[in-house]
């Protein structure tokens, strides 16, 4: 059973802050990882994604993977109450076109 | 680029009637489309793949029967949930996997929110 897992939250920043978000997955051969922002009501919206250890930045956001641990994490810089969505970690094994499986989220407050 | 609509983006329908909902990519072929459900508060629930020309694969649980998936074209697919009923009542959101992408991101359409009646 190919699991991923992550905090549901609600994790709550000032205004300004470093939002840090985490995600564990189980199974060593995975292959791309994607972090999507959902806000309440909305599908799901791709906000980074990476495949190779080490960090991936873009713009206000940075995301770090470490395949040795099973780890993956996003980081949010100067949040902005614009940013208070939740968000999703999920992770591929296969190729091309293959299923991706999805953490519950974690829901981000970024507060005034 | 890389857009995915759906429509429509909400229906309410009577038990017992059917429903189709269209799932396009806009400016991209789509080797493959997903169908997902999300119920209130939970995560997204994949319920099956769709291949251009083939018949869908459906996740365990998933009645093939019931949610009849149609991908036409590299840039449509189509689900139907036959007889619905109440406890159907879910967003259903579709996403896409681009054709010849050297990785796996997927693009999600809007949704589409049912109520059954």
């Amino acid at each position: 059973q190919k699991e991923v897992e992550q905090n549901s939250g609600p994790l709550s920043v000032p205004e300004g802050a470093i939002a840090s978000l985490n995600c564990t997955y189980s199974d060593r051969g995975s292959q791309s990882f994607f972090w999507y922002r959902q806000y309440s009501g909305k599908s799901p919206e791709l906000i980074m994604s990476i495949y190779s250890n080490g960090d991936k930045e873009d713009g206000r956001f940075t995301a770090q993977l470490n395949k040795a641990s099973q780890y993956v994490s996003l980081l949010i810089r100067d949040s902005q109450p614009s940013d208070s969505a939740t968000y999703l970690c999920a992770v591929a094994w296969g190729g091309t076109a293959s299923k991706l499986t999805f953490g519950t989220g974690t829901r981000l407050q970024v507060t005034l | 680029g890389a857009v995915v609509s759906q429509h429509p983006s909400r229906v309410i329908c009577k038990s017992g009637t059917s429903v189709k909902i269209e799932c396009r990519s806009l400016d991209f072929q789509a080797t493959t489309m997903f169908w997902y459900r999300q119920f209130p508060k939970q995560s997204l629930m994949l319920m099956a793949t769709s291949n251009e020309g083939s018949k869908a694969t459906y996740e365990q649980g998933v009645e093939k029967d019931k949610f009849l998936i149609n991908h036409a074209s590299l840039t449509l697919s189509t689900l139907t949930v036959t007889s619905a009923h109440p406890e159907d009542s879910s967003f259903y959101i579709c996403s896409a996997s681009r054709q010849g992408a050297t990785y796996n991101e997927q693009f999600f359409g809007p949704g589409t929110r049912l109520t059954v009646l």
